[in-house]
């Protein structure tokens, strides 16, 4: 089965610097990858998708790359904020069985603290 | 987008007992799904709901312990059977988009958190 791997449980930086979190996969390669934010008693929020054939992409002040090769994704929150504080979700698109549709797996997270 | 609103949003409940989620999406949605998150830890899948058969389990999930009713397109329920202190966790109910703007992007409800005591 697929397995999702997310190197940091916890990450604390200074405001203003670039926080980078990793998620690694195993096994067979997702047509997309999803990364999520979580906030304390709320469910998570999409942040952004990136496709297998799409290197980069960028939101604001987030960016993310997807390394086929590597089956890697990289997740970049520049000139972070303490409001940035929050848990962030790794997911990808699994196949359901013999249907042609897919599921959503989860990371398990990394906490990201930024302080003032 | 799509707004999903859960109800009840906490409870605590009785070893033994059995609690029913309900969600209910502001649109109409193929596929929805629900999700458990124990403290501390990422969501794990439970099961896939479509309207109009019966739910897709996931490995270590069965639906006698878990009964899902999907009786139309913008709703679904998720029972807890026989509940134990294992089953404190926080429930969460999902869609994934399916317009073009939004379309494999999953959305979620606040989440009903249960304490089995």
């Amino acid at each position: 089965s697929q397995k999702i791997e997310q190197n940091s449980e916890a990450l604390n930086i200074q405001e203003g610097k670039t926080a980078t979190l990793t998620c690694n996969y195993t096994n067979y390669s997702p047509a997309y990858l999803q990364w999520y934010r979580q906030d304390p008693g709320r469910g998570p929020v999409f942040l952004l998708l990136i496709r297998e054939n799409e290197k980069e992409k960028r939101k604001e002040r987030l960016k993310v790359t997807f390394d086929t090769t590597l089956k890697q994704s990289l997740f970049h929150i520049t000139a972070s904020q303490p409001a940035d504080s929050a848990t962030y979700l790794c997911a990808l698109d699994a196949p359901m069985g013999s249907s042609s549709a897919s599921k959503i797996i989860f990371g398990s997270g990394t906490r990201l603290s930024i302080r003032p | 987008s799509a707004v999903i609103s859960q109800k009840p949003s906490r409870d605590i409940c009785q070893r033994g007992t059995s609690l029913t989620i309900q969600c209910q999406v502001d649109s109409q949605v193929t596929m929805m799904f629900w999700y458990r998150q124990q403290p501390g830890q990422s969501l794990t899948l439970i099961a896939t709901a479509n309207q109009g058969s019966e739910a897709t389990y996931e490995s270590g999930f069965v639906i006698d312990k878990f009964p899902i009713s999907r009786p139309n397109l913008t709703f679904s329920t998720l029972t807890v059977s026989n509940m134990s202190p294992e089953d404190s966790s926080i429930y969460l109910c999902s869609v994934v988009g399916s317009s073009q703007e939004w379309y494999n992007e999953q959305f979620f409800g606040p989440g009903t958190r249960l304490t089995v005591l």
